[in-house]
């Protein structure tokens, strides 16, 4: 157990629909990660969040947001679902975002969109 | 950004040594390596990581040319519960940005 936690741990909906991924950081950690795995584009970096403030950003679409509350628990919204989204998506966590400080990830939401 | 250069597959015998290896040859002198690995179902979980010395934790061993052009993971003992993708990542060097760059990773099997 990782200590990150993601909720749900499946979410079935239709195109053109909008969901909310919810990640939990690991107590302490400031900084949040967020990841896409697709069977085609393998595990991408979508966002980082330190503190409330967005650090990076990866391939994320335009139709995807994310942010992180004061709690420092973070939210992915996805919009106008397509079936290309299909996907797990991965939350990680550190305690400051370096790139030298192992990432701690989630067990994944699994999403499938018919 | 550095990339990484991996088997798509590799296969060891339970109990047997196994050396994964990686190439990183556009390497910059900051650049973190990183090994990360996934089992079914699960997120990616830490391995181990360096810069230019060889390290050793209580899961694996990671063994940095001396050019840091390539490195490899050593699990000393292979274990069914090793079976798992094992990615080599080199850490984005961007101040304090530290997201990961994935590649398609090892396949490592183990077998009984």
């Amino acid at each position: 157990d990782s200590g990150v936690t993601q909720t749900p741990k499946h979410l079935i909906t239709a195109t053109g629909q909008r969901v909310t991924l919810r990640c939990s950081p690991r107590s302490g950690d400031l900084s949040v990660y967020w990841y896409q795995q697709s069977l085609d584009q393998g595990l991408q970096f979508l966002i980082q969040y330190y503190n409330g403030e967005e650090r990076a950003k990866g391939n994320i679409l335009e139709r995807f947001s994310a942010q992180q509350f004061p709690d420092l628990h973070s939210e992915l919204n996805l919009s106008s679902l397509e079936l290309g989204d299909s996907a797990l998506y991965f939350c990680a966590s550190n305690p400051s975002g370096g790139e030298w400080e192992t990432q701690y990830f989630g067990p994944g939401t699994r999403l499938l969109v018919l | 950004d550095a990339k990484t250069t991996q088997p798509n597959s590799m296969e060891s015998n339970e109990e047997e040594p196994v050396h994964l290896p990686c190439n990183h040859s556009t390497i910059s002198g900051t650049d973190y390596i990183h090994w990360y690995r996934q089992l079914p179902s699960q997120g990616p979980e830490y391995v181990i990581h360096g810069l230019t010395s060889n390290v050793n934790n209580r899961m694996a061993s990671l063994a940095i040319a001396e050019d840091r052009k390539s490195s490899t993971l050593i699990l000393h003992r292979a274990t069914l519960r090793d079976a798992a993708v094992y990615y080599c990542i080199l850490s984005f060097y961007g101040g304090s940005q530290g997201n990961l760059i994935f590649g398609k990773g090892t396949k490592l099997s183990v077998k009984p």
